[in-house]
């Protein structure tokens, strides 16, 4: 139990599909971040946010959808994926500006 | 390029010998971290070290920093098969008010029993 909890932890969708994956932290970080890991590539960085502002948009396509009502809460909003979309989608979180990371589970996202 | 290259890409070992994996990156840095993460799962946050520091302990890990070098290592002395696991480097590239942890691809270490 890292403290950062994601749901769902599996999801599978089709391209028209909308849904949204869902991250929690307990650990009273300012600062939360998401990851997308795909098989034989670097963990890359999507979305960071602090004191529940976005500092970082790492050029992630409109079709992703990030939301941080509070600093305790991160959701990701997903439309109109495409099958190389399909990947582990990690959410962090830390004390910012810098720190080690906290990380959920991942939810294992496929799309059809 | 990614700023965090490990190597090697993959480490087969026996239990009870010592593991040794390494990290380059290519710009100065605020830390660099070392991260495992077990099939299927989160990444675990394993040990920082900063840019000012050369060496660290932590249990059965020991990190080492060379900034001339721009390299980092993981020693895991005494590996058990429950170290099974991908090991990743991460630096820390600290740009004002902003930190931006950078991963690499990361190491598959196998321990056989």
């Amino acid at each position: 139990e890292t403290g950062v909890t994601q749901t769902p932890r599996h999801l599978v969708m089709g391209m028209t599909n909308k849904k949204s994956l869902k991250c929690e932290q307990h650990l009273g970080h300012n600062a939360m971040y998401w990851y997308k890991q795909s098989a034989k590539k670097p963990l890359e960085l999507m979305f960071v946010y602090s004191l529940e502002e976005r500092v970082e948009n790492n050029s992630v396509p409109s079709r992703f959808s990030p939301e941080c009502p509070n600093s305790s809460h991160l959701f990701l909003h997903l439309h109109t994926l495409q099958p190389e979309d399909s990947a582990l989608y990690l959410c962090a979180s830390s004390s910012f500006p810098a720190g080690e990371l906290f990380f959920g589970e991942g939810s294992r996202l496929t799309v059809l | 390029s990614q700023q965090g290259e490990e190597d090697p890409q993959a480490l087969s070992i026996q239990e009870g010998e010592n593991a040794t994996m390494n990290c380059s990156y290519k710009t100065s840095i605020n830390n660099l971290q070392w991260y495992r993460q077990n099939s299927g799962r989160g990444l675990v946050h394993l040990i920082l070290i900063r840019s000012n520091e050369r060496e660290k302990h932590s249990g059965r890990l020991r990190v080492t920093l060379d900034t001339s070098k721009k390299s980092s290592s993981l020693l895991i002395t005494a590996s058990r098969a429950a170290d099974t696991a991908s090991y990743f480097c991460a630096t820390d590239l600290y740009t004002g008010a902003n930190s931006k942890l950078t991963f690499g691809k990361g190491i598959t270490l196998s321990v056989r029993p």
